[in-house]
């Protein structure tokens, strides 16, 4: 089975604090994901990678980077953390060819405070 | 730009009964249609996926449908348990999980 560990269940930071999200997967899988979900609007993607040091734009970039320096590790990083920025936040692997699910971790339930 | 629409936010249903929920959505043609089981505070898991020359597929008591013309997924649990009260996610898929969009989901709720 794949695993997708996502380094904090839960979190709390301060605004302006530079914070890191850290995803390790275990199924040497090409393709990584970092969504935000938010009560009424869904899963939405933030940034995607599909291959080491590559990244993509998702639907909601602004105010996150991220950073894939080895295959299996996925990180997210909050330059300087809003109050808006409060969510759960998900990382998911895929891999395998076309038609394959996404495997996601459990999240981080992230509070800016 | 793409959307994708679930039929409602919350679906409360006798248990025994079968679940029907709805998945439509506009500006995208899928190569493959998924759907996910999320419990409260984990992450989506994969259930069924389905593709675009498809018209139904099973597993279980779960149940996919996927009309492209109408641009409809339907998934449907039979004799419904309150072990499966969840929030359920479509997903879309147009080939290579680079353009993977998610709906909104339905969070279902099977009544003893």
């Amino acid at each position: 089975d794949v695993k997708v560990t996502q380094s904090s269940r839960y979190l709390v930071k301060r605004t302006g604090e530079k914070v890191f999200l850290e995803c390790v997967q275990d199924m040497d899988h090409e393709n990584m994901f970092w969504y935000r979900q938010d009560p009424g609007l869904g899963l939405r993607l933030i940034y995607f990678s599909y291959d080491v040091k590559m990244k993509e734009k998702g639907d909601i970039p602004e105010g996150y980077s991220v950073s894939r320096e080895k295959k299996e590790r996925f990180s997210l990083i909050l330059e300087s953390a809003s109050t808006n920025q409060t969510s759960m936040y998900l990382c998911a692997s895929l891999g395998g060819g076309p038609g394959q699910p996404q495997h996601f971790g459990d999240g981080t339930r992230l509070s800016i405070l | 730009s793409q959307k994708i629409e679930q039929n409602s936010e919350a679906l409360n249903i006798q248990e025994g009964k079968t679940a029907t929920l709805t998945c439509n959505y506009t500006n995208y043609s899928p190569a493959y249609l998924q759907w996910y089981r999320q419990d409260p505070g984990r992450g989506p898991v994969f259930l069924l996926l389905i593709r675009e020359n498809e018209k139904e597929k099973r597993k279980e008591r779960l149940k996919v449908t996927f009309d492209t013309t109408l641009k409809q997924s339907l998934f449907h649990i039979t004799a419904s348990q309150p072990a499966d009260s969840a929030t359920y996610l479509c997903a879309l898929d147009d080939n290579y999980g680079q353009n993977f969009v998610f709906g909104p989901g339905t969070r279902l709720s099977v009544l003893p």
